[in-house]
């Protein structure tokens, strides 16, 4: 079945630890994202990308990073500058194609939707 | 920056009742879209409405877009206790570097057996 794996499920981490949440898709889709929830709160997002090798802040970058090495595979870093980690994270991707002209990403067109993981929620002890 | 809104936070009814559930957003769209977040979970897609388009329906399901209100509705006809959920909006936002999904804070509702 082709869908979004993030692990771990669950994650705890001391204070001055960097982690790392993992994102695997096998839906061939371009577009990945990270947003993060906070109990009660909707979705902010961290980080996106649109193509292999590119990806773009969105609106609570700090104290976060990603690569996009691979197609399937957006792995979030939660870094020790993250002030306030503690929250769930999603992790999701649409089949929205960037293309790459030079070092030009042009935005995809088209209606996509978004496929979600399940989640990982991250505590700070 | 948070563009839809959900309107109301949490709402309560009784199974077999219907529920209605409101979003608004700020800037111009292309389209707008409902997902479900059960406790704990992903979000799902529920459905999508493009912003030449001013009602959809799937299954249960009737959504409803004004553009000119910057405003959209999603109807649930015959609740069941297993639409117990979150419900968000989101839009799209067409940044330099493609599709920039927005959400909103989304509605809580309870569905009552």
């Amino acid at each position: 079945d082709g869908g979004i794996t993030q692990s771990p499920k669950y994650l705890f981490r001391k204070e001055g630890q960097n982690v790392t949440l993992s994102c695997e898709q096998n839906l061939n889709h371009d577009a990945m994202y990270w947003y993060r929830q906070d109990p009660g709160q909707g979705l902010r997002l961290i980080y996106y990308s649109q193509i292999v090798n590119d990806f773009q802040k969105g609106d609570i970058a700090e104290g976060y990073s990603v690569s996009r090495e691979k197609k399937e595979s957006f792995p979030l870093t939660v870094t020790s500058a993250q002030k306030n980690p503690t929250a769930f994270y999603l992790c999701a991707s649409s089949s929205g194609k960037g293309h790459r002209a030079g070092t030009i990403v042009s935005p995809s067109s088209g209606a996509n939707v978004l496929t979600f993981g399940a989640g990982s929620r991250l505590t700070v002890l | 920056s948070q563009q839809g809104e959900e309107d109301p936070q949490a709402l309560s009814i009784q199974e077999g009742e219907n529920a209605t559930m409101n979003c608004s957003y700020k800037t111009s769209i292309n389209n707008l879209q409902w997902y479900r977040q059960n406790s704990g979970r992903g979000l799902v897609h529920l459905i999508l409405i493009r912003s030449n388009e001013r009602e959809k329906h799937s299954g249960r399901l009737r959504v409803t877009l004004d553009t000119s209100k910057k405003s959209s509705s999603l109807l649930i006809t015959a609740s069941r206790a297993a639409d117990t959920a979150s419900y968000f909006c989101a839009t799209d936002e067409i940044g330099n570097y493609g599709q920039n999904f927005v959400f909103g804070p989304g509605t809580r509702l309870s569905v009552l057996p």
